[in-house]
């Protein structure tokens, strides 16, 4: 059973970046879409990129763009999330989600989720 | 990119309801790309119904998805006290994949 275990929570202050990583047991990364998903406090839910490991290239919601780096490690099993120039609004539950294949799948596993904190 | 819209934004229904969630397209969308997910609080969400109608693995029957042309639905039948959550449609035919905005299912 593929379990994905993510980092542990972070505060952080507005301007600079964080990195959250998400590690698969039990499974592997590299042939699935993993996407990136956050939640603000009491919001709906907001897609902002993925990687498929073995395809490299990453996608990312525009809005995102300037800002944001997925990346995955296919000897590690880790997939990982960078974004900067925090801000305020970027406070939410992050939360990193295995496809059941590559692009165009269903998001089949969730990791627990992260939870940034953005406040000076 | 696509909107979708769900309605309505809380149902109030008891046990042994039939709950009728929507969610509307804002453009064409294949079948094959609509997901149903259910989030209880400090939880992440759930994979119920992929490619709209067909169940997830440990998902009871009592779960259903449909599709009319951009109009997807959820149906649960004979609710469970388990089943009062919230309720996520989302995309992942078309870049960015989008959710909507959810539908609280209350008791």
């Amino acid at each position: 059973q593929v379990q994905l275990v993510q980092s542990g929570a972070e505060l952080k202050k507005p301007g600079s970046s964080v990195r959250v990583s998400c590690k698969a047991s039990g499974g592997t990364l590299s042939r699935f879409a993993i996407s990136w998903v956050r939640q603000a406090p009491g919001r709906g839910l907001e897609w902002l990129g993925g990687v498929v490991p073995i395809f490299g290239t990453p996608k990312y919601a525009q809005i995102f763009q300037d800002r944001i780096t997925i990346s995955a490690d296919e000897s590690t099993n880790t997939a990982y999330l960078t974004l900067s120039g925090l801000l305020s609004e970027d406070t939410a539950q992050y939360y990193c989600v295995r496809s059941t294949g590559t692009w165009g799948t269903a998001f089949g596993i969730w990791g627990q989720g992260t939870l940034v904190m953005v406040s000076s | 990119e696509i909107v979708l819209t769900q309605s309505p934004g809380t149902l109030s229904l008891s046990p042994g309801d039939r709950a009728t969630l929507s969610c509307r397209a804002s453009q064409y969308l294949s079948r094959i790309h609509l997901a149903w997910f259910q989030q209880k609080p400090g939880q992440a969400p759930r994979l119920l119904i992929h490619e709209a109608s067909t169940r997830a693995t440990g998902i009871p029957d009592r779960f259903s998805g449909s599709v009319s042309g951009t109009d997807f639905t959820l149906t649960i039948r004979g609710l469970e006290p388990e089943d009062f959550a919230v309720y996520y449609c989302q995309q992942y035919g078309d870049f960015p994949y989008t959710f909507g905005q959810g539908t609280k299912l209350d008791i």
